[in-house]
């Protein structure tokens, strides 16, 4: 068990709605990714924030937001979502200097 | 442009057939080497950090070691639950922030 919690586990939904994801960090860790993994693709990161401020930004759509709450954990929001948009959504928490990641088990996503 | 880069793509293996896979990697004041075990839908399972040339980390029938221009990933004596695909990254850290860049890692299938 990482430590890092994610709902839902699934998500089906249409074409054009809107969907949160959650996160739930490791207990003490300030920082959160977010990355999206469609079929046999690679890890594609999305955004980070670090202590409730956004910190980076990587090949996240317009349709995506994100946001960090003082608690640490954390919401990734799709808006008209597409066909294309279904993936599995996974968040990752570090300590942040000199550390690993740790993930989520995901929350797969499908657009119908 | 930092890069991490793995073979191979796939990789099978008999049942007790060691051998290794490679993590090459161009970057920037690295800051840390981290393996990383992803089974199919599933978030990815940390195993391994490596900080500095020459370090070497072990457990159980895996091994990672680093040399200033990449990694490997030494399995010994495979099992067929050794399956799955082996992710290698590294973090940086510039504009201000620690980001993590991913290779696409290497699809292991063991077979009995």
């Amino acid at each position: 068990d990482s430590g890092v919690t994610q709902t839902p586990k699934h998500l089906i939904t249409a074409t054009g709605q809107r969907v949160t994801l959650r996160c739930s960090p490791r207990s003490g860790d300030l920082s959160v990714y977010w990355y999206q993994q469609s079929l046999d693709q690679g890890l594609q990161f999305l955004i980070q924030y670090y202590n409730g401020e956004e910190r980076a930004k990587g090949n996240i759509l317009e349709r995506f937001s994100a946001q960090q709450f003082p608690d640490l954990h954390s919401e990734l929001n799709l808006s008209s979502l597409e066909l294309g948009d279904s993936a599995l959504y996974f968040c990752a928490s570090s300590a942040y200097k000199n550390s690993p990641l740790h993930f989520g088990n995901g929350t797969r996503l499908t657009v119908t | 442009e930092d890069q991490v880069t793995q073979s191979p793509e796939a990789l099978r293996l008999q049942e007790g057939e060691s051998s290794s896979l490679n993590c090459s990697y161009t970057v920037s004041g690295l800051r840390g080497l981290f393996w990383y075990r992803q089974d199919p839908g599933k978030g990815p399972e940390f195993l391994f950090t490596l900080y500095s040339a020459g370090e070497e980390k072990e457990k159980e029938r895996l091994k990672a070691t680093l040399t200033k221009k990449e990694s490997f990933l030494h399995i010994t004596a495979p099992k067929p639950e050794d399956s799955a695909t082996y992710l290698c990254a590294v973090q940086a850290f510039y504009s201000g922030t620690y980001k993590y860049i991913f290779g696409t890692g290497t699809r292991l299938k063991v077979l009995a």
